[in-house]
């Protein structure tokens, strides 16, 4: 089946560490996605790429980072810079960087 | 830029009973309009899309939705709800040209009453 698939479900870790979270997809399409959610704050796009080895900030970069080594893994490293990094993690892909994305399951992190 | 404002945060209604969810967007390009729906702890699902054409659109689970361009809207519809819709709804905005990623709305939390 094709799809996104993201791992763990669920992440704890301890204030202080970095922490990298999976996102691999086989539809191959060529952008991949990022966004943080909170409750009732909608979705906020952290980082985006719109094809291997480049990818663009998005409007809450602080404290992120990101890889596109290949085309199917965008994976999302939580540094210990970000403040609050205790949220619902999504990520999400596209043919073309302006067309009807494709998300996957979430990443829950929880950090003590 | 565009921008994606969802009128409403939370919409209450009883069951079989008809709702509709409010989308105004803001652009001065031409564009590309979705609604995504995410039930607890999931991801986004796409219910709908607007690329061209007819402006009354049908998507999955019997929602549709009706693009106005001179209101610039694109509320959402469903004649009947069920307790299964029960989730939040997106919507979202992508421009003809470039390569800018879709603008999401803050969401809109369908409660539905038994």
């Amino acid at each position: 089946d094709g799809g996104i698939t993201q791992s763990p479900k669920y992440l704890f870790r301890k204030e202080g560490q970095n922490v990298t979270l999976s996102c691999e997809q086989n539809l191959n399409h060529d952008a991949m996605y990022w966004y943080r959610q909170d409750p009732g704050q909608g979705l906020r796009l952290i980082y985006y790429s719109q094809i291997v080895n480049d990818f663009q900030k998005g409007d809450i970069a602080e404290g992120y980072s990101v890889s596109r080594e290949k085309k199917e893994s965008f994976p999302l490293t939580v540094t210990s810079a970000q403040k609050n990094p205790t949220a619902f993690y999504l990520c999400a892909s596209s043919t073309t960087g302006r067309g009807e994305q494709y998300f996957g399951p979430g990443t829950r992190l929880t950090v003590t | 830029a565009q921008s994606v404002t969802q009128l409403d945060s939370q919409v209450p209604v009883f069951e079989e009973a008809p709702v509709e969810l409010r989308c105004n967007y803001s652009s001065s390009v031409s564009v590309y309009l979705f609604w995504y729906v995410q039930y607890p702890n999931q991801g986004l699902q796409l219910l709908l899309k607007y690329l061209s054409g007819s402006t009354l659109v049908k998507g999955i689970n019997g929602f549709e939705a009706e693009f106005n361009k001179s209101q610039t809207s694109f509320h959402l519809r469903k004649p009947s709800v069920h307790i299964s819709d029960t989730a939040e709804y997106f919507c979202a905005v992508s421009v003809f040209s470039g390569n800018t990623p879709l603008v999401f709305g803050k969401g809109t939390r369908l409660s539905v009453i038994a």
